[in-house]
């Protein structure tokens, strides 16, 4: 079956724009989570979504914000961006959660802010 | 803070020889630990998981052992071949993964 699929793969911005990116899991799996990954960082979670609710959440600021739809595909936002929000930005689908179940990550959206 | 450690950033083996990595984790009670595998361009790729109340599993050349005692988890990986080059990381759940910074291995002929 199809893995997961990020949209776009790559994109630039300037400071003070606002980016959405896209992530479709992979069938039958209803938990979508984003994470940061930068050479400084790591990688870092970023919220989770289950059913369109959103279920945890890392310690972003707001200017960081998700949503998830019926049909399990997800959306990340960023608003007011920064130099240092260029990073790799990756989502995991699973059945049921980060909880204790296997994760399958994207290839991820390289976002570069100039 | 939160946070998964790996001891060595770099690890360099010559192609068939056994490769260990290794992670110290922060919160004792974490149930879960997963080995992930990050090749250039890619998503980290799942190699092998280990629950709390393990010691050891083993995957196809691949072993996970859990040192609860000293909040230590290592990843050894027999035979390796040239495709193994990626950056591994462990991460830990607790109420969510916390993943470590990571570690490179490179495999030389």
């Amino acid at each position: 079956k199809a893995g997961v699929t990020q949209t776009p793969r790559y994109l630039i911005k300037t400071r003070g724009q606002q980016v959405t990116l896209s992530c479709s899991p992979i069938s039958g799996h209803r938990s979508v989570s984003w994470y940061q990954q930068t050479p400084g960082q790591g990688l870092q979670f970023l919220f989770e979504y289950f059913s369109e609710t959103q279920r945890n959440k890392g310690n972003f600021p707001g200017r960081f914000s998700g949503r998830q739809f019926s049909n399990s595909r997800s959306e990340m936002n960023v608003s007011t961006l920064e130099l240092g929000d260029s990073a790799l930005y990756l989502c995991a689908s699973s059945r049921t959660g980060t909880n204790s179940y296997e994760q399958y990550f994207g290839p991820g959206t390289r976002l570069t802010v100039t | 803070g939160e946070s998964v450690g790996l001891h060595l950033p770099t690890l360099s083996v010559q192609e068939g020889d056994n490769s260990i990595i290794n992670c110290a984790y922060s919160n004792s009670a974490s149930d879960y630990f997963i080995w992930y595998k990050q090749e250039s361009g890619k998503g980290p790729q799942f190699i092998i998981d280990i629950r709390s109340n393990m010691d050891k599993r083993q995957g196809q050349r691949v072993t996970v052992l859990l040192n609860k005692t000293v909040k230590h988890l290592s990843l050894q990986i027999a035979a390796t071949q040239p495709g193994d080059s990626a950056v591994y990381f462990c991460a830990e759940n607790f109420y969510k993964l916390i993943f470590g910074t990571g570690t490179r291995l490179q495999v030389f002929p």
